[in-house]
């Protein structure tokens, strides 16, 4: 298995609602990042996981909240967002976030919406 | 800081062209550059990674150089199909962090 997926596809969520966003890889990677990413825009980094633990989180607002339950997971918990913060929200996994061989596989992506 | 640019910020072709995509960065001090593409509203596919030591990568009709010194990176299309048509990323991994950072993309249109 060589792809990251992420559930759900499409998100539309209310600015008091809470929701979360799955990101799942079966690579044997023990690094997992969050970007957000606007339209015409590069792929912002919002988290870094490093062997389950958050190793890099760049400033991003308290609304969102990142989760590693195991190696092969990672959440990304919604609570009270804002319109601007409607974007498209990529997963990556890499072999170790430190080693010189890191290549980033990403999943395809949530296009959440914020109402 | 890092800085990751890309030129030109747009390209389009006749089918059949070989074309080249540049990426420039401001620290030599890389681990690695790794080049994508996306399709629009979707997901980046990893292209082609180059380590620090290496000078290319071939794969298929895609050649990826890098020269550290000068910083800068290019990624050669041989004979473009409508296909290829996408943003194509540059992605340069630092001495300092844990994370990419990303160029702001060519988005390239091969027409038929």
């Amino acid at each position: 298995d060589t792809e990251v997926t992420q559930t759900p596809k499409h998100l539309v969520m209310g600015m008091t609602n809470k929701k979360s966003l799955k990101c799942e890889q079966h690579m044997g990677h023990r690094a997992m990042y969050w970007y957000k990413q606007k339209a015409k825009k590069p792929p912002e980094l919002m988290f870094v996981y490093s062997y389950e633990k958050l190793s890099i989180n760049e400033s991003v607002p308290s609304r969102f909240s990142p989760e590693c339950p195991n190696s092969s997971l990672l959440n990304l918990h919604l609570h009270a967002l804002q319109p601007e913060d409607s974007a498209l929200y990529l997963c990556a996994s890499s072999r170790l976030s430190g080693s010189n061989d890191n290549e980033q596989f990403f999943g395809p992506g949530t296009r959440l919406t914020v109402l | 800081k890092q800085e990751v640019t890309q030129i030109p910020a747009a390209l389009s072709v006749p089918e059949g062209e070989n074309l080249v995509l540049n990426c420039s960065f401001t620290d030599s001090a890389i681990y690695n550059l790794q080049w994508f593409r996306q399709d629009p509203g979707k997901g980046l596919t990893s292209l082609l990674l180059i380590q620090s030591s290496q000078r290319e990568q071939t794969s298929g009709r895609l050649n990826a150089s890098l020269d550290k010194s000068s910083g800068r990176s290019t990624l050669y299309i041989a004979a473009s199909q409508p296909g290829d048509s996408a943003t194509y990323l540059c992605a340069v991994k630092d001495n300092y962090g844990q994370n990419f950072v990303f160029g702001p993309g060519t988005r390239l249109s091969v027409l038929p």
